[in-house]
């Protein structure tokens, strides 16, 4: 089983619509990270989390927000999802692997605004 | 603020080349490198994790190399397959307490056959 999970995986919706990313994970990790990847733009970070009560802004954060139901689960939230939000997100979490500290990502959802 | 480069952006080689691929950084200060592979669509899985303390880690035919004096990672991949065909990311950790890993762009990597 996957370690880190994404629902949904596809999603086509309209503008002005609520959309709700969510993100599972199995590792134990404290630390998760939402991202968004667009051609040409590579990864940019929205919101990270370092613990259940521990919320930050990533670059990009404008249009979103997040919720850190638990240690495993952290959501990603577009209030009124808008065209340029068309893109791929990927949730993440960094902890302890084989090789020391390293980050593991989800298999992504593609979000398409109409 | 660290800046990761990765150059080429693309790159097409016939099957069977030897091939590295460079990742640059501007803060040598790091704690450490990590390469991913991304397939079109799909996650970033991690291929490599080099500790600062490291100078290289190698699975299978991969071979990642450190440099942090000249900023310089390489990822040498060997007898390159179709299979390979891919874009390769390089994500840089700095010391201190920050836990927000800098991405490069990737280079994409076309091996036919």
């Amino acid at each position: 089983d996957a370690d880190v999970t994404q629902t949904p995986r596809n999603r086509i919706t309209k503008t002005g619509k609520r959309i709700m990313l969510e993100c599972s994970q199995t590792k134990g990790h404290d630390r998760m990270y939402w991202y968004r990847q667009d051609p040409g733009l590579g990864l940019r970070l929205i919101y990270y989390s370092f613990d259940v009560k521990d919320i930050n802004k990533g670059e990009i954060s404008d249009g979103y927000s997040v919720s850190r139901q638990a240690q495993a689960k952290f959501s990603l939230s577009l209030e009124s999802a808008i065209p340029n939000q068309t893109a791929l997100y990927f949730c993440a979490t960094r902890g302890p692997g084989l090789g020391g500290d390293e980050q593991f990502f989800g298999p992504g959802t593609r979000l398409t605004v109409l | 603020k660290q800046e990761v480069t990765q150059i080429p952006a693309a790159l097409s080689v016939p099957e069977g080349e030897n091939l590295v691929l460079n990742c640059s950084f501007t803060d040598s200060a790091i704690y450490n490198l990590q390469w991913f592979r991304q397939d079109p669509g799909k996650g970033l899985t991690s291929l490599l994790l080099i500790q600062s303390s490291q100078r290289e880690q190698t699975s299978g035919r991969l071979n990642a190399s450190l440099d942090k004096s000249s900023g310089r990672s390489t990822l040498y991949i060997a007898a390159s397959q179709p299979g390979d065909s891919a874009t390769y990311l390089c994500a840089v950790k700095g010391t201190g307490g920050s836990y927000i890993p800098t991405f490069g762009r990737g280079t994409s990597l076309i091996v036919h056959p």
